[in-house]
């Protein structure tokens, strides 16, 4: 079965430093996507970051990096030069497999404070 | 880009009466849609998901159902609601293998 883990419940980070936020994932199928979102106190989930599981390079938007270790089965999120905007809950989630894709399984969170 | 639309975006029922949350889409046709529930402080629980007019998957037995009347319309009902319901409720969207968009959410608050 398919189930993503994050270990870490808050985090604190000071602004201007990057901060990794951790995921774990457990899948049996080669093919799948990893995605990190980010959810702010009004509640809207804002998608991130996208890795492929074919990708053979880390993903990066901006800011945001996606550490994906394969073997190990994990993709952490790295945020560097943390902004006081970025104080959030983080999901991270995985696109089920091929023969059940509608679905998105999401972790616990993780709630990202960033002092000034 | 796709938009998603939700309303209303709060909700006070008492228990037992009846519930509708609607979603609709703009920007994309023949959608994947979804309605998630997120209890506070916790993570998104899958309860319905349709990959097409008429078309509902059912995730979690309860007393809500779901329907989709129109390509881009998804409605999330119960016909008594229960205490345990409350919560925030999301639509989201996608077209297969990208990533799934959120629209603005309801919370739900049943007393």
């Amino acid at each position: 079965a398919q189930k993503i883990t994050q270990t870490q419940p808050g985090m604190f980070v000071q602004e201007k430093e990057a901060v990794t936020l951790d995921c774990t994932y457990d899948t049996s199928d080669p093919s799948y996507g990893l995605f990190w979102y980010k959810q702010p106190s009004s509640g809207e989930m804002i998608f991130l970051i996208y890795q492929g599981s074919y990708d053979q390079q880390n993903a990066t938007e901006g800011r945001y990096s996606l550490n994906f270790q394969k073997a190990r089965k994990s993709a952490n999120l790295v945020i560097s030069a943390s902004q006081l905007g970025d104080s959030a809950m983080y999901f991270c989630a995985m696109r089920g497999p091929r023969y059940n894709f509608n679905k998105f399984y999401f972790g616990s969170g993780t709630k990202l404070n960033v002092k000034p | 880009s796709q938009t998603i639309h939700q309303w209303p975006a709060t909700l006070v029922q008492p228990v037992g009466s009846p519930l509708s949350l609607e979603c609709t889409v703009e920007g994309t046709s023949n959608p994947n849609l979804y309605w998630y529930r997120q209890a506070a402080g916790r993570g998104l629980q899958l309860l319905f998901y349709s990959v097409g007019i008429g078309q509902i998957s059912s995730e979690v037995p309860q007393n809500l159902s779901a329907s989709r009347p129109q390509d881009r319309q998804f409605i999330l009902s119960s016909k008594k609601l229960l205490l345990s319901d409350s919560g925030f409720y999301l639509c989201a969207s996608d077209r297969g293998q990208e990533t799934q968009y959120f629209g603005p959410g309801t919370r739900l608050l049943v007393l």
